[in-house]
């Protein structure tokens, strides 16, 4: 069955860097587009990025642009987002998800990973 | 960017009852509309998707209807397991966006 398993979490403090990944496995990764979503505590879902199933077309939201980069390596199955200049508001659970149609552009996220936290704090 | 408005935050109702979740999109989206369920700790799960659409694996009592700005979703018998927080989100332009959700909560 589709698994979508994220890591890289923690503790960071203000200004620092941090780097997600997603480890994908049960379908074709290199036929899916793939989500970063993010969900502060106790708020709603936001989306952050997107990218297509070569990696060549990346998607932001407003709030992350230019701090975070979203990449993907379709030889180990596997999903990256590095965030820089990190400020308290990035403080969230970050999901790794998967577009819910093969070989689609902007699409739903058809399967989630049980997501990573990340904390900002000093 | 589409900003998605869904109403009400929460709705207090009773096993067995009927519930009616709204979700309005600021312009026009087709039915390019989906709507997802997140159960407390939990990722959230894909319910309903181009507005009308069951995905695999969920109950006939879940059901979405609507076109261009105004969306519902309908459970008509609420089951103990359905209390949760509901989402919607729309694929009709970068970027995707996310409704603020409305929370189904045990009267």
């Amino acid at each position: 069955q589709v698994q979508l398993v994220e890591s890289g979490g923690g503790v960071v403090q203000p200004g620092r860097s941090l780097t997600l990944s997603c480890a994908a496995s049960g379908f074709t990764f290199s036929d899916y587009a793939l989500d970063w979503v993010r969900q502060a505590p106790g708020k709603g879902l936001e989306w952050v990025a997107a990218i297509s199933i070569d990696g060549i077309n990346k998607y932001y939201a407003d709030s992350v642009k230019g701090r975070f980069s979203i990449y993907r390596d379709n030889s180990k199955n596997t999903l990256h987002l590095h965030m820089n200049t990190l400020r308290a508001e990035d403080t969230a659970i970050y999901y790794c998800a998967r577009d819910f149609h093969s070989i689609s552009g902007v699409d739903y996220l058809g399967a989630w990973g049980q997501g990573t936290l990340v904390t900002v704090s000093s | 960017e589409i900003v998605l408005t869904q109403s009400p935050a929460t709705l207090s109702s009773s096993p067995g009852e009927r519930a009616t979740l709204s979700c309005r999109a600021s312009q026009s989206i087709s039915s390019f509309l989906a709507w997802y369920q997140q159960k407390p700790g939990q990722a959230p799960r894909l319910l309903i998707y181009d507005a009308s659409n069951r995905a695999t694996g969920i109950p006939a009592r879940f059901s979405g209807s609507g076109s261009g700005n105004d969306f519902t979703l309908t459970i008509s018998s609420l089951e103990p397991e359905d209390f949760a927080v509901y989402y919607c989100q729309q694929r009709s332009y970068w970027p995707l966006s996310f409704g603020g959700g409305t929370k189904v909560e045990i009267k």
